[in-house]
């Protein structure tokens, strides 16, 4: 049963990096079969698809974001990456990341429980 | 981008009774392979999101046969036939018909 773990830094200051990592456990993040998501959630709003990476190391983004945004693979280490940089208080949100399959569409059907991130000097 | 709009924003429900939300899209989410790419999510006070449906009315694994899904074109619904106390919380449709996931805004269930 594969699951996911979010993890970074609480606190962020304002025009800097924000940086989490979603460990994938029970399952090979290299297997080439499954996207790999991040999604946000600002407290007590709805959800924001951020952008997903695939095994090959190809990436589609959340043209809203775009401009701020990486997502990257460690194999080594089974995880993969969200760095958001140039933050402000309006990125201040639940993180998840999320798994779906690539060649045959399930939806989102693993998620992490999430990690708090606060933008704030 | 694809904008999904749910509705009713709160549905008081009670238990044992059936319960039902609706989401529609901006657009059709059909594909050429004749599936929907329609999902529904339940976000339990304090946890990560839940798939329930995908596929628009495909169940998740694991999920109770009391959760059904169905709609066509641009009109989705998610129907609860008998609630539970554990089916509190807020529900969310998805599109994934575009490589931008987008979410509807959310029904709050509660009891």
């Amino acid at each position: 049963q594969v699951q996911l773990q979010e993890s970074g830094p609480g606190l962020v200051k304002p025009s800097q990096t924000l940086s989490l990592t979603c460990s994938v456990s029970g399952g090979s993040i290299n297997n080439g079969t499954f996207y790999w998501s991040w999604i946000r959630q600002p407290a007590g709003k709805g959800l924001e698809w951020i952008g997903r990476i695939f095994a090959s190391g190809s990436t589609n983004y959340n043209p809203s974001l775009k401009s701020r945004v990486t997502i990257s693979l460690d194999t080594s280490k089974n995880q993969f990456s969200l760095n958001l940089r140039s933050v402000t208080a309006a990125d201040t949100a639940v993180f998840y990341c999320a798994r779906t399959n690539y060649y045959y569409y399930s939806g989102l059907h693993v998620w992490g429980q999430g990690t708090t991130v606060t933008v704030s000097s | 981008d694809i904008v999904l709009t749910q509705s009713p924003l709160s549905l008081p429900v009670t238990p044992g009774e059936p319960a039902s939300i609706s989401c529609r899209s901006s657009q059709s989410l059909l594909h050429s392979n004749g599936y929907y790419y329609l999902d529904w999510y339940l976000q339990r006070p304090g946890q990560s999101p839940q798939l329930l449906i995908y596929l628009g009315s495909k169940r998740a694994s694991g999920v109770p046969d009391r959760f059904s899904g169905s709609g066509s074109g641009t009109d989705f619904t998610l129907e609860i036939s008998r609630v539970e106390a554990e089916d509190v919380g807020i529900y969310y449709c998805m599109q994934g018909f575009q490589t931008l996931l987008t979410f509807g805004g959310g029904t709050r269930v509660e009891i």
